[in-house]
Parts: structure tokens; sequence; C-alpha cells
């Protein structure tokens, strides 16, 4: 089965804090993914990695950048953490592939994050 | 308009009805579509995928996409309390010939199957 682990699941934060989520997948894919899910507003994508090194910004990428040194691990950060980014972080996987390789992305278990 | 449109719903049906969600999308050159479940307080979860036109049946769960529509279901058979949750629409982002997997979500519908 497809593992990915989010290592924080809740998180209190104050106000300008600098914050990292940590995620890991165990099967070697190749792209990662932070989305962020809020009432009403659905799942949004921040940020994508293909490749290590690699980032794209998402959809929602304002306030946040990314890390891939290692390919099986993906974090997302919080420079200055502000009140309007508490949220629930959803990382997951895909293996990279043309369109006529069906790619299904996997989640993690989430982390929850309130920024006081 | 929304990339990705659902009933929020509420939908509530009684136990052993078809429970049906509607999704519809805007990018007419969409290639892969999916249907994930959540429950309350947790990840989404894969429960189908579906690429071509036409219908897919797994167990209890049977997909329906139509291209030409840029319409794509799920149906819900013999329903259990046990599916009650958030059903999540979800459509393939396609760089060029590339999928890196991106996926654009609804909002989601939420399906309460009563006893």
């Amino acid at each position: 089965d497809v593992k990915v682990t989010q290592s924080s699941r809740y998180l209190v934060k104050r106000t300008g804090e600098k914050v990292f989520l940590e995620c890991v997948q165990d099967m070697d894919h190749e792209n990662m993914f932070w989305y962020r899910q809020d009432p009403g507003l659905g799942l949004r994508l921040i940020y994508f990695s293909y490749d290590v090194k690699m980032k794209e910004k998402g959809d929602i990428p304002e306030g946040y950048s990314v890390s891939r040194e290692k390919k099986e691990r993906f974090s997302l950060i919080l420079e200055s953490a502000s009140t309007n980014q508490t949220s629930m972080y959803l990382c997951a996987s895909s293996v990279y592939g043309t369109w006529r390789v069906r790619n299904t992305i996997y989640f993690g278990e989430g982390s929850w994050l309130t920024v006081v | 308009q929304k990339e990705v449109e659902q009933n929020s719903g509420p939908l509530s049906v009684p136990e052993g009805a078809i429970a049906s969600l509607n999704c519809t999308y805007s990018d007419r050159g969409s290639q892969s579509f999916f249907w994930y479940r959540q429950y309350s307080g947790k990840s989404p979860e894969l429960i189908m995928s579906i690429y071509s036109n036409g219908d897919k049946e797994d167990g209890r769960f049977t997909a329906q996409l139509n291209k030409a529509s840029q319409y794509v279901s799920l149906l819900i058979r013999d329903s259990q309390p046990s599916d009650s949750a958030t059903y999540l629409c979800a459509v393939n982002k396609m760089d060029g010939g590339t999928s890196y997997g991106k996926l654009t979500f609804g909002q989601g519908t939420i399906l309460t199957v009563h006893p």
C-alpha cells in the first residue's frame, strides 16, 4: 500500500512564526503535492514538485514555500504564519507519467494547523 | 465558472437506495476523472477513477463519464450508513501531454444515508 506520512497532525503556532510541515512517501513517486482544505473552498493546490529540487506554484502559493531535497520528502514552509493560514494541509504523491499513464494521487492523513 | 462543480448537498437517501452524485467540469482537455470519499476529519480516499466515456463499475459503485457533456457522475447502489461522507470529484490537469497528477477538486457533496 502507498504510504504518505505527515509527521505533524495537529499544530498550534503564533502569528509570525516560521512553520514547517513535513511529508514523506514510501512509494518512490516522482510527484508530490501540498493542498489546503477549507470549508466552502474545497481543496486548493499550493505547490507541487515533479522531481528533486524542482517545484512549481499551484493556485495559491502566496505566503508559502516548499523544499524537496530528497525524492521521498516534501516540506511546506510558512515563512511568517498568519491567522488566514489556519487550515488543514494535505500532502499527496503520485507517479510521473504521460497522459497514457493513468495517474492517481494518494493523500496523507492531513495536518491541522491553527495560527493564533 | 468554476473548473469543477458539484452540488454541495447535503444529499440524504434511505438505507438501501441508490445515491447519485454529479459533477461537471469546464476544461475539455481533461483526461482523467476521480471520485474521492472523505469522512469527517479524515483525508480523501480514492474510490473510483474513470478515463473513457461510459460506465465503470466496482462493487456497489458505478462511475459514469460523458466527455461531450463534460459530466461525470457516481452512483452508489444499496447505500449504507457507512457511506455517509463527503464525496469529492476531481479532474486531472494536463500540461501539454504530460500529467503531473495535478488534480482540480470540486467542493464536494455531503451524502447522508439514514437507516
